[in-house]
């Protein structure tokens, strides 16, 4: 199976900063790569599939780069509502895995 | 607008069994493959299993493989996932997904509030 690494696993990031998050397979997704937001108690939400794009409605502050086995979700403008989890996901083959998550926090 | 409800966790013995439902409207449930997710108290999201459209294929993580078995009825637009031999470590909030994609794996766009089901005796 794909094994998909997370970091940082924690980062602090003040509103109005940007944020850069970092997801590395162990072998190449190509663009197979899909991030997620969760909140708490709430269900995951789907923000980009196909590496870099925005699932509906998704403001445009999110963006995603990166193919093979190097991808990055950056939100350029921490607005509150964006502290949160967020987890990879590589589709490129059954099984499909996730990473073990970045936890944005307020600095 | 699309809905996923899942239904029947619970408490359960150690080595006992359980079916979770997923109950979709709001789109055409016999064009998607559909998944199950599972998230553990404080951790991160494991993909259990998935399943193409036509119920034709399906596949598992490792550590679900032979105890648990996904199925869907697309005549009642609704998901399942029958889970045996249950250990603590199964404990988790269960997660209905539905995928962007027909037959191949594909991203998750919509997903239910979830099911919680507790191992232990």
């Amino acid at each position: 199976e794909i094994v998909m690494t997370q970091s940082p696993a924690t980062l602090s990031v003040s509103p109005g900063e940007r944020a850069t998050l970092s997801c590395r397979a162990s072998e190449s997704v190509s663009s197979n790569l899909a991030w997620y937001q969760q909140k708490p108690g709430q269900a995951p939400r789907l923000l980009i599939y196909g590496a870099s794009t925005r699932a509906t409605a998704i403001p445009a502050r999110f963006s995603g780069s990166g193919s093979g086995t190097e991808l990055t979700l950056t939100i350029s403008s921490l607005q509150s509502e964006d502290f949160a989890v967020y987890y990879c996901q590589q589709y490129s083959n059954w099984p499909l895995t996730f990473g073990g998550g970045t936890k944005v926090e307020i600095k | 607008e699309v809905h996923l409800v899942e239904s029947g966790g619970g408490l359960v013995q150690p080595g006992g069994s359980l079916r979770l439902s997923c109950a979709a409207s709001g789109f055409t449930f016999s064009i998607y493959a559909m998944t199950w997710v599972r998230q553990a108290p404080g951790k991160g999201l494991e993909w259990v299993s998935g399943i193409s459209s036509s119920g034709g294929r399906t596949s598992y993580a490792d550590s679900v493989k032979g105890l648990f078995t996904i199925s869907r009825d697309n005549s009642k637009n609704t998901l399942y996932l029958q889970m045996n031999s249950l250990r603590a470590g199964d404990t988790a909030l269960y997660f209905c997904a539905k995928s962007t994609r027909i037959e191949a794996p594909g991203p998750l766009d919509s997903w239910g509030q979830g099911t919680l089901v507790t191992v232990s005796s």
